[in-house]
């Protein structure tokens, strides 16, 4: 099956602690994406990459690192410099940077 | 910078009536627009994409329309059905304040269709 698969499903987190949502594709995808999304808010832009070894800030990277070492990965870290990381995190891939985005199921992450 | 507003916010129609969902967007340099559908606590997924050379795009009872002189786009649904009940989000794709390309997306219509 092709597809991009994001764990864990759901993700609690301390104050102070720096957390990492994984993501994964195997649709031979050379850009991937990092969206957060609030409630009744659009998506927002984080991080993004065109290739790999490459990544660019989004709109909202304060607070959050990733790393693109593999094609087929894209981990994004929540540092604990991100003072209101309760969101829900959908990462996306497309096969260039212009070309229909497809999302993974999504990570919920809770700041306990 | 891009910004993109669907109204409304929610809409109720009863199964089998023909719907159009509205996007509008400020930047009509807009290279594409993509329109996704979400459902509750899940991922997006991707319907229809248009680039800003192309009038409009069709899948199926999906009928997507790109206007970039008014600013504005259109999701037709024909003959809704409860399994159309979802979360419709438009996203204009340009070139962000960087020189890059980016999607930015709208808050959504959340679409119930009624038996």
């Amino acid at each position: 099956d092709g597809g991009i698969t994001q764990s864990p499903k759901y993700l609690f987190r301390k104050e102070g602690q720096n957390v990492t949502l994984s993501c994964e594709q195997n649709l031979n995808h050379d850009a991937m994406y990092w969206y957060r999304q609030d409630p009744g808010q659009g998506l927002r832009l984080i991080y993004y990459s065109q290739i790999v070894n490459d990544f660019q800030k989004g709109d909202i990277a304060e607070g959050y690192s990733v790393s693109r070492e593999k094609k087929e990965s894209f981990p994004l870290t929540v540092t604990s410099a991100q003072k209101n990381p309760t969101a829900f995190y959908l990462c996306a891939s497309s096969i260039a940077h212009t070309d229909t985005q497809y999302f993974g199921p999504g990570t919920r992450l809770t700041v306990l | 910078k891009q910004e993109v507003t669907q109204i409304p916010a929610a809409l109720s129609v009863p199964e089998g009536e023909n719907l159009v969902l509205n996007c509008s967007f400020t930047d009509s340099a807009i290279y594409n627009l993509q329109w996704f559908r979400q459902d509750p606590g899940k991922g997006l997924t991707s319907l229809l994409l248009i680039q800003s050379s192309q009038r409009e795009q069709t899948s199926g009872r999906l009928n997507a329309s790109l206007d970039k002189s008014s600013g504005r786009s259109t999701l037709y649904i024909a003959a809704s059905q409860p399994g159309d009940s979802a979360t419709y989000l438009c996203a204009g794709g340009a070139n962000s304040g960087a020189g890059s390309y980016q999607l930015t997306f709208g808050k959504g219509t959340k679409l119930s269709v009624i038996p």
